[in-house]
């Protein structure tokens, strides 16, 4: 069955003490894998795709990095408006289209 | 990316009433997606809209308790029938976005309570 795990599930950092998101998958092939933030009342916001091991991609803050069996979502430095729900989904080959599985999320709170 | 709304942002219903949440794109798309974001738990595919097709449902949803239209690119309604309390979530439309029709972009959703 495919399944996320993302951890931990809540994360406290003060405002530049860089810290990393953990995203654990299992499917039978990776088409894609997706990070999102989720500000409370709010639809989730795109962040990153990633489609194979190794790559890497960045935004601001923000560095996400992808393995065979899990994804790492890398802040650096982080700033108060940072603090959000942090989803990651992933798109299976072979699994419906457009279906994606999403863990339960990191919700990040950075105090100044 | 593109720009979508959702219809309404919140509403409170009783037992036993239905409500149709609307899904608004600013650009034509082939496909548009319901989830749902019940408390605490991931959000889930409910089904997957087409333009021109009937709507293919996930494994635990149906088409009597969430019928599904989509009339034109654009636009796509999706009805909660029959609420109970169990059918309190968030209820977000998604569209694909980029050229490889992986990634997907939501709406702001649709918070139901069902009292």
């Amino acid at each position: 069955e495919d399944q996320v795990t993302q951890s931990p599930e809540a994360l406290r950092l003060q405002e530049g003490e860089s810290s990393s998101l953990n995203c654990s998958y299992t499917v039978s092939g990776l088409r894609g894998l997706f990070w999102y933030r989720q500000d409370p009342g709010k639809g989730p916001e795109f962040l990153f795709t990633l489609y194979s091991a190794g790559e890497e991609k960045e935004k601001e803050r923000l560095k996400a990095t992808l393995t065979k069996k899990e994804s790492f979502l890398h802040i650096t430095a982080p700033k108060p408006e940072d603090s959000a729900t942090y989803l990651c989904a992933v798109q299976a080959i072979g699994g419906s289209q457009g279906n994606l599985i999403f863990g339960k999320g990191t919700k990040l709170s950075v105090k100044p | 990316s593109a720009v979508i709304s959702q219809k309404p942002s919140r509403d409170i219903c009783q037992r036993g009433t239905s409500l149709t949440i609307q899904c608004q794109v600013d650009s034509q798309v082939t496909m548009m997606f319901w989830y749902r974001q019940q408390p605490g738990q991931s959000l889930t595919l409910i089904a997957t809209a087409n333009q021109g097709s009937e709507a293919t449902y996930e494994s635990g949803f149906v088409i009597d308790k969430f019928p599904i239209s989509r009339p034109n690119l654009t636009f796509s309604t999706l009805t909660v029938s029959n609420m109970s309390p169990e059918d309190s979530s968030i209820y977000l439309c998604s569209v694909e976005g980029d050229r490889r029709g992986e990634t997907q972009y939501f709406g702001p959703g649709t918070r139901l309570l069902v009292l």
